[in-house]
């Protein structure tokens, strides 16, 4: 099972939109509504910003939104603040064999 | 508020076992809704789902196909924790390990341990 694909880098200015892209396949993403993303700052644990495609869990900002088109996955973070400067991470459920995929990580820069 | 604190070693030698362990609180390890995960992160292989173990009135573990003939994931009901045993290390093994929680149902890891870096050398 490869690992889902993510673009290395991505960069904004204070206040734009971007969208980060997480390419899996037909066994993973394309498959299950089972997709989240992870925010991790320097030094840290993973954090969950977006979970099952679309949800936020409570306590993270609305600024962030997920979507899903065939076996590929987004994250748009609005509003982009500096404090959003971090590296993100996509995961979905892979089945009874592989169980869960990680993405290969977007470093995003404001 | 559920909350993981991870204990081990930092350097372990080829060939041999790598163990450490996940201390849990504001949780229970036998609890029915939810399962316990163990993660790595390298720069190499980067985020890689290792296995898990949860309770549904017997003890169940799965574990990923890349390391299922050298790991082992117990629970510890007397100490509420669990533990991850890695075997016949390489230098490929060194990474960060964490512990990782989901509840039952779901598919996100929350929360997650502080991480161990563990160096293969």
């Amino acid at each position: 099972q490869s690992a889902l694909t993510q673009p290395a880098s991505v960069s904004g200015s204070p206040g734009q939109s971007i969208t980060l892209s997480c390419a899996g396949s037909s066994s993973d993403v394309g498959n299950y509504n089972l997709v989240s993303w992870y925010q991790q700052h320097p030094g840290k644990a993973p954090k969950v910003v977006i979970y099952e495609v679309t949800q936020r869990p409570s306590g993270v900002s609305d600024r962030f939104s997920g979507s899903k088109s065939g076996n590929t996955a987004s994250l748009t973070i609005s509003g982009l603040q500096a404090e959003d400067e971090a590296d993100y991470y996509c995961s979905s459920y892979a089945g009874s064999t592989f169980f869960f995929v990680f993405g290969t990580g977007t470093k995003v820069t404001v | 508020q559920v909350q993981l604190q991870q204990s081990g070693p930092g350097l372990v030698r080829p060939s041999q076992t790598l163990t450490l362990t996940c201390a849990i609180s504001g949780d229970s390890v036998s609890s029915n809704s939810a399962v316990w995960n163990w993660i790595r992160q390298s720069p190499s292989r980067g985020l890689e789902w290792l296995g898990r173990t949860y309770y549904r009135s017997q003890w169940y573990n799965d574990y990923a196909p890349s390391v299922k003939s050298r790991i082992t994931i117990n629970p510890d009901t007397s100490k509420n924790q669990f533990s991850l045993q890695l075997n016949s290390l390489t230098p490929e093994d060194t990474a960060v390990y964490y512990c990782a929680r989901y509840a039952s149902g779901r598919s996100w890891f929350d929360p997650w341990g502080q991480g161990t870096l563990v160096t293969v050398s």
